[in-house]
């Protein structure tokens, strides 16, 4: 069965203070592995798509990396602007993104 | 990135009555639209896969005659909550694939509808 699985639920930062998130995954055949960003009572907004192990994707203070089980998303000195929910999806069969419980993270000044 | 478009972003009504949905994919065509819904601290369920000019899927256990998906053109899709009880309120949100339909095209979301039924 198709699963996601993010690590830590709730992150909580100093700003400036570097961390990452996990999302292990475990899909028959990915397609493509995806990171988005939700602010609270907003949609999820796109942030990396990762396709095969080895890659890695940049965007300002966050970078996503992929590996065969697992992804990570680095934060490099955060601010508290940068302080949201943050999900992981693995793109399963039909297109189906299948979402992992999401990481909330708080950065403070 | 691409633009989707979701109206009402936030609704109020009375139990027994039916609610309808928008989702607009502004600046690209969209051939399949998702629908999912949200609760509180918890992660996107997906309820339904709407395709254009065809009858959209339902997940187990959502029921098709309660929520209502129409995909009418490339650029909109409907979702109506039909007889909305209490139990019903949460947060729905839309989603256009952009893309052909290969792997690893991008889901873009809308902003959420927040639906109280009183």
């Amino acid at each position: 069965e198709d699963q996601v699985t993010q690590s830590p639920e709730a992150l909580r930062l100093q700003e400036g203070e570097s961390s990452s998130l996990n999302c292990s995954y475990t899909v028959s055949g990915l397609r493509g592995l995806f990171w988005y960003r939700q602010d609270p009572g907003k949609g999820p907004e796109f942030l990396f798509t990762l396709y095969s192990a080895g890659e890695e994707k940049e965007k300002e203070r966050l970078k996503a990396t992929l590996t065969k089980k697992e992804s990570f998303l680095h934060i490099t000195a955060p601010k508290p602007e940068d302080s949201a929910t943050y999900l992981c999806a693995v793109q399963a069969g039909g297109g189906k993104l299948i979402f992992g419980q999401g990481t909330e993270l708080s950065v403070k000044p | 990135g691409a633009v989707v478009s979701q109206h009402p972003s936030w609704v109020i009504c009375k139990s027994g009555t039916s609610v309808k949905i928008e989702c607009r994919s502004l600046d690209f065509q969209a051939t399949t639209m998702f629908w999912y819904r949200q609760f509180p601290k918890k992660s996107l369920m997906l309820m339904a896969t709407s395709n254009e000019g065809s009858k959209a899927t339902y997940e187990q256990g959502v029921e098709k005659d309660k929520f209502l998906i129409n995909h009418a053109s490339l650029t909109l899709s409907t979702l109506t909550v039909t007889s909305a009880h209490p139990e019903d309120s949460s947060f729905y949100i839309c989603s256009a694939r952009e893309g052909a339909g290969g792997g690893g095209d991008i889901q873009y979301f809308g902003a959420g509808t927040r639906l109280s039924v009183l």
